[in-house]
């Protein structure tokens, strides 16, 4: 089955800072969204971006697609330890299902 | 506000029993989903379905079953529990969106001990 694949896998990094996060995928999609877990809990719809869309914002979050590399991005601006989560990418390949990625863990450091 | 509710957050069973996770959503949604999360695999479909009495495989239906006889619940089972069954398990649902997968709205997941 076709999986987005994220990268890095682990970011650290100081509240008020930038993180991004990047998501590969293998085959055409109709859209690709992003999703956030935090620790035991269930995931939370962050954003969706269609194929035939570039880019993306939703308040401090920023996702581009590039369907000719077949990649994403998700960058969030200023930081806060409530950031703190994992991050995952999901593709949608038709059949009304997703297929998401192994997910990012990032930790936001007061 | 919309809601996914999984009837158990957290379940020790034992090898052998058969197990029965329940998941309730009241977005009138006619998608719903079973996902399996562990780490370093991230999340796999098990089965989802896409109407009532429908079910569909996902990428590792093997040793589980689901059932739909109501729009709003889909029960995942186990009829013999592994221990290699033993991970967290997520329910989602979505509304059709044409030939698109819209958003999904996720339960707050079972966690699974299986002994």
């Amino acid at each position: 089955s076709q999986q987005g694949e994220e990268d890095p896998q682990a970011l650290s990094i100081q509240e008020g800072e930038n993180a991004t996060m990047n998501c590969s995928y293998k085959t055409s999609i109709n859209n690709l969204q992003w999703y956030r877990q935090n620790s035991g809990r269930g995931l939370v719809h962050l954003i969706l971006i269609r194929s035939n869309e570039r880019e993306k914002h939703s308040g401090r979050l920023r996702v581009t697609l590039d369907t000719s590399k077949k990649s994403s991005s998700l960058l969030i601006t200023a930081s806060r330890a409530a950031d703190t989560a994992s991050y995952f990418c999901a593709t949608d390949y038709g059949n009304n299902r997703l297929a998401f990625g192994k997910g990012n863990q990032v930790v936001v450091i007061p | 506000d919309v809601k996914v509710t999984q009837s158990s957050r957290y379940l020790v069973k034992r090898t052998g029993e058969k197990v029965f996770l329940e998941c309730v959503q009241d977005m009138d949604h006619e998608n719903m989903f079973w996902y399996r999360q562990d780490p370093g695999l991230g999340l796999r479909l098990i089965y989802f379905s896409y109407d009532v009495k429908m079910k569909e495989k996902g990428d590792i239906p093997e040793g589980y079953s689901v059932s739909r006889e109501k729009k709003e619940r889909f029960s995942l089972i186990l009829e013999s529990a592994s221990t290699n069954q033993t991970s967290m398990y997520l329910c989602a649902s979505s509304s059709i969106a044409g030939p698109n997968t819209g958003e999904l709205f996720f339960g707050e997941g079972s966690r699974l001990t299986v002994l």
